[in-house]
């Protein structure tokens, strides 16, 4: 099975807290992206981060980074000082090898920042 | 440069009638999909072109949905027949092509209503 978890449905933050969105993934290619969108309230998916299978470094990008973890299959997305502006849908996505390049979406988590 | 584009934004249509959504990929890209994103089902995929190559259609719901590419850029995606259950917001996306580059890029989407 092709499947991407988040299990978190919803996540309310005060706004300068650092919030982690989980994304769990199964997949039996050895060669797979994983990827991270944003839908803020305008409704357009905005790309965030892409990963291949074999490079599990993590990745720092201001107040975003990624935590991809092949021993659990996870590939999970931290902001650090939420802002109000990172109220949104985030999706995490994979994309096998073995299929002509369609997403795998998991169910999306909305975050909401308070100020 | 101009991201992808989708006409019309926002479609309502009576049960029964056919209905045409049309959307323009990122200059250079070769390969387009669509997908779906309902309140039951989150983000589906529903089709992929990719060059000459013949189009992925597994994820077309019904033989209601079907979609070309015309000269390898604009796609229309026509619903024949709409239902209710058809209501949902259509999104395109483009990509430079299947590997590192497979980085797919949305558009903002056609909202349709079937009433």
């Amino acid at each position: 099975a092709q499947k991407v978890t988040q299990a978190q449905t919803e996540i309310s933050v005060v706004e300068k807290e650092d919030v982690t969105l989980d994304c769990v993934y199964e997949t039996r290619d050895t060669t797979y992206y994983l990827f991270w969108y944003k839908q803020p309230p305008s409704g357009e998916l905005v790309f965030l981060i892409r990963r291949n299978s074999f490079d599990e470094q993590n990745e720092i990008s201001g107040r975003y980074s990624w935590n991809f973890q092949k021993s659990t299959s996870s590939f999970n997305f931290t902001i650090t000082a939420s802002q109000v502006v990172d109220s949104a849908v985030y999706f995490c996505a994979l994309r096998p090898s073995s299929n002509t390049g369609k997403l795998i979406f998991g169910q999306g988590t909305t975050l909401q920042v308070k100020p | 440069g101009a991201g992808v584009s989708q006409s019309p934004s926002n479609k309502v249509t009576e049960k029964g009638k056919d209905v045409e959504l049309r959307c323009d990929p990122i200059s250079g890209h070769t390969a387009l999909y669509w997908y779906r994103q309902s309140l039951g089902q989150g983000l589906e995929f529903l089709i992929y072109f990719q060059g000459n190559s013949a189009p992925d259609k597994s994820g077309l719901p019904s033989d209601r949905f079907s979609a070309e590419r015309t000269g390898g850029s604009v796609s229309t995606l026509t619903i024949q027949r709409t239902q209710q259950e058809d209501s949902a917001v259509y999104l395109c996306a483009s990509s430079l092509g299947l590997g590192f580059e497979g980085t797919q890029y949305f558009g903002p989407g056609t909202r349709l209503t079937v009433l």
